[in-house]
C-alpha cells in the first residue's frame, strides 16, 4: 500500500496526558498537511510542511499543539496536556507542490478520544 | 461569516433523481475551487475541480459563479453509491492550504 499512512488509528487517553500521532506521506510527495475533523464538520486546517519546512502554523489550535517533519519524510503531531475538546479525527494529507493545488491525498486518520 | 458555507442537509433523494448542492465562499480572492467526497468514516477524496467555464465528469457537473461567489455541484441519475458527504473546498493560491466547508450529506434511497 503506497498511500498515506497514519498511526495509531485510534487513541484513547486521559485528560492531561500527551499524545503523538505519526503520518507517513506518499513517498514522492513533498507537501504534508495536518487537518482536524469533528463530527458534522469539514476538515479544519492545522499546519503544513514543504519538505522539512513548516510553512504555516498559525492555525494550530493552541500552544499545546506542535508538529514536526524533521527529515522531510514522515511527520508527527503532538498534543500536550490533552483536553476533552481535543477529541477529534486528526487527518494527514500529502501532495506534490508542483501538481494541481487541490489534489490532496488523505490518510485514514487518527481518532483521538480524551476521557 | 465562515469562509465556506454549505447546507449540511441531509438530502434524501430516490435513485435516478437529479440533485444539486450549492456552496458560497466569503473571500473574493479565492482562486481555486473543488468538490471532495467523503464516505462515512472514511477520508475525503477529490471528486472534481471546478473551472470558471464549468465542467462535467460523467453524471457530475460543477459550476462556478465568481460574481455571486458560489459553486454548485449537480448529480444526475443518482446512484445508491453516490450516498456520501460532499465537501466544498476553496484555496487562495497554489501555496495556501485548502479550506473545507462542513459538507452536505446526500442519501440516495432505493
Amino acid at each position: 500500500d503506497t498511500g498515506v499512512s497514519q498511526n495509531p488509528r485510534h487513541k484513547i487517553t486521559k485528560r492531561g496526558q500527551n499524545v503523538t500521532f505519526r503520518c507517513d506521506p506518499i513517498s514522492e510527495h513533498n507537501r504534508l498537511y495536518w487537518y482536524r475533523q469533528t463530527l458534522g464538520q469539514g476538515p479544519e486546517f492545522l499546519t503544513y510542511f514543504q519538505n522539512e519546512a513548516q510553512l504555516e502554523k498559525s492555525r494550530l489550535l493552541s500552544d499545546r499543539f506542535s508538529a514536526e517533519r524533521p527529515k522531510g519524510s514522515f511527520s508527527t503531531l503532538e498534543i500536550q496536556r490533552t483536553e476533552q475538546g481535543d477529541s477529534a479525527m486528526y487527518l494527514c494529507a500529502s501532495s506534490l507542490a508542483s501538481t494541481v493545488a487541490g489534489e490532496l491525498f488523505f490518510g485514514e486518520g487518527s481518532r483521538l478520544t480524551v476521557l | 461569516r465562515k469562509e465556506v458555507e454549505q447546507d449540511p442537509g441531509p438530502f434524501n433523494v430516490p435513485e435516478g433523481a437529479t440533485v444539486a448542492f450549492n456552496c458560497t465562499y466569503s473571500n473574493s480572492a479565492s482562486q481555486s475551487f473543488f468538490w471532495y467526497r467523503q464516505d462515512c468514516r472514511k477520508e475525503p477524496k477529490l471528486l472534481m475541480s471546478v473551472y470558471s467555464s464549468g465542467n462535467e465528469d460523467g453524471r457530475f457537473t460543477a459550476q462556478l459563479n465568481r460574481a455571486s461567489q458560489y459553486i454548485s455541484l449537480l448529480i444526475r441519475d443518482s446512484k445508491l453509491s453516490d450516498s456520501a458527504t460532499y465537501l466544498c473546498v476553496v484555496t487562495y493560491s497554489g501555496n495556501t492550504p485548502l479550506v473545507f466547508g462542513k459538507g452536505t450529506r446526500l442519501s440516495v434511497i432505493a
